[in-house]
């Protein structure tokens, strides 16, 4: 149980697209989603809390424009990293929590993002 | 400043010995701590949690400990094998929120 997925796994864009990751919880609702940013050999960074039908509430640092945040249901949430720009270039992690469960984050699998 | 430090070198241990991991915080008051493990190129897995008033928790041959006064989490490995091999990461949830701040993590390698 409390299976996340995320798609898409990699994904190569251009400098100045967009691009949209979607995290999805497969077998629970999850009342509350997080976004998580990884360089390589660094720990996870959380970027963005994001509760269902609620604005996202963001990192110091995180630009809100930039990293577009949406959790419409309580099986999916989508971040749009708008404008990418090499810098950009990550693993994106989310995870989810549900209402009643323990203090316990389900990860999902990542997205590497590769900003040519 | 706010710290969670874990052994950023490598720990490389013989298959069958215990791998002892160890997480030490500054300046946090955790409500809650909990152990990850980390594949390459893979999502972080859930291992194990402990809360503030407990001194252990034990999951078949994992093992963590809690200690509040020194701030620190001791995370063992008991008969490790090669599949243990992996990055682990402690995370920290403070207040009443469910937010983690992750350490940097250690990976550890177990060689036959």
């Amino acid at each position: 149980g409390a299976v996340v997925s995320q798609h898409p796994s990699r994904v190569i864009c251009k400098s100045g697209t967009s691009v949209k990751i979607e995290c999805r919880s497969l077998d629970f609702q999850a009342t509350t989603m997080f976004w998580y940013r990884q360089f390589p050999k660094q720990s996870l960074m959380l970027m963005a809390t994001s509760n269902e039908g609620s604005k996202a509430t963001y990192e110091q640092g995180v630009e809100k424009d930039k990293f577009l945040i949406n959790h419409a249901s309580l099986t999916l949430s989508t971040l749009t990293v708008t404008s990418a720009h090499p810098e950009d270039s990550s693993f994106y992690i989310c995870s989810a929590s549900f209402r009643g469960g323990t203090q316990t984050q389900y990860f999902g699998p990542g997205t590497r993002l590769l900003v040519l | 400043s706010q710290k969670i430090e874990q052994n950023s070198e490598a720990l490389n241990i013989q298959e069958g010995k215990t791998a002892t991991l160890t997480c030490n915080y500054t300046n946090y008051s955790p409500a809650y701590l909990q152990w990850y493990r980390q594949d390459p190129g893979r999502g972080p897995v859930f291992l194990l949690l402990i809360r503030e008033n407990e001194k252990e928790k034990r999951k078949e041959r994992l093992k963590v400990t809690f200690d509040t006064t020194l701030k620190q989490s001791l995370f063992h490995i008991t008969a490790s094998q090669p599949a243990d091999s992996a990055t682990y990461l402690c995370a920290l949830t403070t207040g009443g929120g469910n937010k983690l701040t992750f350490g940097t993590g250690t990976q550890l390698k177990v060689e036959l």
